[in-house]
Order: C-alpha cells, then structure tokens, then sequence
C-alpha cells in the first residue's frame, strides 16, 4: 500500500541549530512527494515539492531530495529560526484511480530562542 | 499564488444543528476538492473527494448522510455538518487541486475551520 512515515516529534532545536525530519515512503507506482508546514492554529502551506527521482525542492532554506533508491524524502534546513516553530508534514500523491494525498503523521519543531 | 479560503474561521454550535462550511479558490478553477478532518495533534484525515458537479467520493467510515458536500461551482465546495454532536468538533481543512496544472498535483489548503459543538 501506500504510506509515509516521519520521526516522531517534538524536535526541540536551539536558533540557527542544523535540522533534518526524516521522512521515508512507500508507494504502488511513481509518487509525487511533498513538504506541508502547518503553523499553530491554521491550515497547511506547501512548503516544497518534488516530482522525480534526484528532484531537490527548496523554499525559505528549507530542501528535501527525492530520493528514489532509499524511498526518502528528508527536510532539512541548515539554520533555523523561532519563527520555524511549527508542524511539518511529509506527504505523497499517487494516481489510484484518482489523485489522494497521504500524510504522514506529522513533526512538531520547537526552535527555542 | 493560488488561494483557497475557508468561511467561517471558526464557529460554535449547539449540539443537534447543522453548520455549512465554505471552501472557495479564490483565482483558479478548481475541478477537484478535498475536505479534511484534524484532530489535536494528530495528521489529517481525509475524508471526502469532491469533484464538481458530481457527487462527492466518501472515505470509508465517514458518514456521507452526516457530512454533506456539495460541489456546485468550480469555486466553491460546502461541507454541511448535520445534527452535530460534541464530537463532531474538530479542525476541518478543505483543499483544491487547480484544474489547469492538475497533473501537477498539487493541493492548495485553506486555512481551516474549528468547529466546536457544545
């Protein structure tokens, strides 16, 4: 089946300390994966996305490498800020008979001050 | 970029009424929408597909008789919450696939709404 799977939260960080959320999937077919951050009390923002093999998506200092022999798909920001304080959602899309997103269960990131 | 908004942000209801809920793009046309459910802490559950014009698809376990979605424009999806009880109460996220980049896949979210039923 399809699924994603994240560490497990919280990450408790200082400011401008190296972050990675590790992320791996599996998948019937050629997903597209995604990073969503969910910030305290709204909805989900796309964060980056990468559609083949090798693809590296970056945005705001944060990349991810779609990497297709491992099945992973890790965040990883190498300074980060208080204002990253958020929920980070790795997700994948498959065509089965119709395009769903599967979300992993998400990572709180706590970047103290 | 591609905006999707959600109305109300937030409501509080009495248990046994209905609450509508309205997921707008607001510049794209979008054929297909989605609609969540967030519990605290937790991911999100998807629980209807909604494509317009037609009737929307259900996840298992999700009762289509209690949640309604109506997909009636390619702007505008409603989830009505009928007969709501406390544990309706939840984050409800609504999401729209833009119909013009839709091999893309991606979804773009609105920012949610909190329905509390007393």
């Amino acid at each position: 089946g399809n699924s994603v799977t994240q560490m497990e939260g919280p990450v408790t960080l200082s400011e401008e300390a190296f972050l990675t959320i590790n992320c791996t999937y599996t998948a019937t077919g050629y997903p597209s994966l995604f990073w969503y951050v969910q910030y305290p009390g709204e909805g989900l923002q796309l964060l980056l996305k990468a559609t083949k093999a090798d693809d590296k998506g970056s945005n705001k200092g944060f990349e991810a490498t779609y990497r297709k022999e491992t099945t992973s798909f890790h965040l990883e920001k190498g300074s980060v800020q208080v204002s990253d304080s958020a929920v980070y959602f790795c997700a994948l899309i498959v065509n089965t008979g119709g395009f769903k997103t599967i979300f992993g269960a998400g990572t709180r990131l706590f970047v103290k001050a | 970029g591609a905006v999707v908004s959600q109305h109300p942000s937030w409501v509080i209801c009495k248990s046994g009424t209905s609450v509508k809920i309205e997921c707008r793009s607001l510049d794209f046309q979008a054929t297909t929408m989605f609609w969540y459910r967030q519990f605290p802490k937790q991911s999100l559950m998807l629980m209807a597909t909604s494509n317009e014009g037609s009737k929307a698809t259900y996840e298992q376990g999700v009762e289509k008789d209690k949640f309604l979605i109506n997909h009636a424009s390619l702007t505008l999806s409603t989830l009505t919450v009928t007969s709501a009880h406390p544990e309706d109460s939840s984050f409800y996220i609504c999401s729209a696939r833009d119909r013009i980049s839709g091999i893309s896949n991606t979804q773009y979210f609105g920012p949610g709404t909190r329905l509390t039923v007393l």
